[in-house]
């Protein structure tokens, strides 16, 4: 069965202390991963798409990274303001349109000033 | 340029009404999509479409229904609701029906309890 999970489910860091948010997943070969930022009463805000492992993208202060079974999405110097909660996403190899998007539960992160 | 509008934000049913969510996207896109987010899981596809006059069931389609006469219009409606169906509810769409290089453009949600 496909399956997406992220982990940690929380995460809380000091302003300044980097770490990283981790998205595995298990499908029957991978045509794309999404990660998706979200705020608190706010729907989901579209930060990358990985199609292929070791592909990297970055935006201010994060990165994405891709694996065979897994992606990444490292945090630098984080501040408060992105504070959020990260959703990834995967599609299923095979499928082009967005009926077949696995979304995960989610990492909520926590900066503290 | 107001993307994804979705209404109302918070929607409080007893047992057994129904309603409409509406969702409005002014950026022309083919697809649009409803979801449910429930805590601890992640978004659970509830019926698309790809185009006016097509819909399709997603993972989750039981006790809802959508109709899209227009390009900009996406209604979901709730025939009986139940407390199972106390959730969140996001509207999203897209420029492609096929492929992954326009992403999802979410709506900020309407907020549902059915008590």
């Amino acid at each position: 069965e496909d399956q997406v999970t992220q982990s940690p489910e929380a995460l809380r860091l000091q302003e300044g202390e980097s770490s990283s948010l981790n998205c595995s997943y298990t499908v029957s070969g991978l045509r794309g991963l999404f990660w998706y930022r979200q705020d608190p009463g706010k729907g989901p805000e579209f930060l990358f798409t990985l199609y292929s492992a070791g592909e990297e993208k970055e935006k201010e202060r994060l990165k994405a990274t891709l694996t065979k079974k897994e992606s990444f999405l490292h945090i630098t110097a984080p501040k408060p303001e992105d504070s959020a909660t990260y959703l990834c996403a995967v599609q299923p190899r095979g499928w082009k349109t967005y009926d077949k998007v696995i979304f995960g539960p989610g990492t909520s992160l926590s900066v503290i000033p | 340029n107001a993307g994804v509008t979705q209404t109302p934000k918070f929607q409080v049913l007893k047992t057994g009404q129904s309603m409409t969510l509406q969702c409005a996207q002014d950026m022309n896109h083919e697809y649009m999509s409803w979801y449910r987010q429930d805590p601890g899981m992640g978004l659970r596809l509830i019926h698309y479409s790809v185009g006016a006059g097509i819909t399709d069931q997603g993972e989750v389609p039981n006790g809802y229904n959508v109709s899209r006469s227009t390009t900009e219009d996406f209604p979901l409606r709730l025939l009986s609701a139940a407390p199972s169906q106390t959730s969140v509810y996001f509207c999203a769409s897209t420029a492609e029906t096929g492929g992954l290089r326009s992403p999802l453009h979410f709506g900020n949600g309407t907020r549902l309890t059915v008590t």
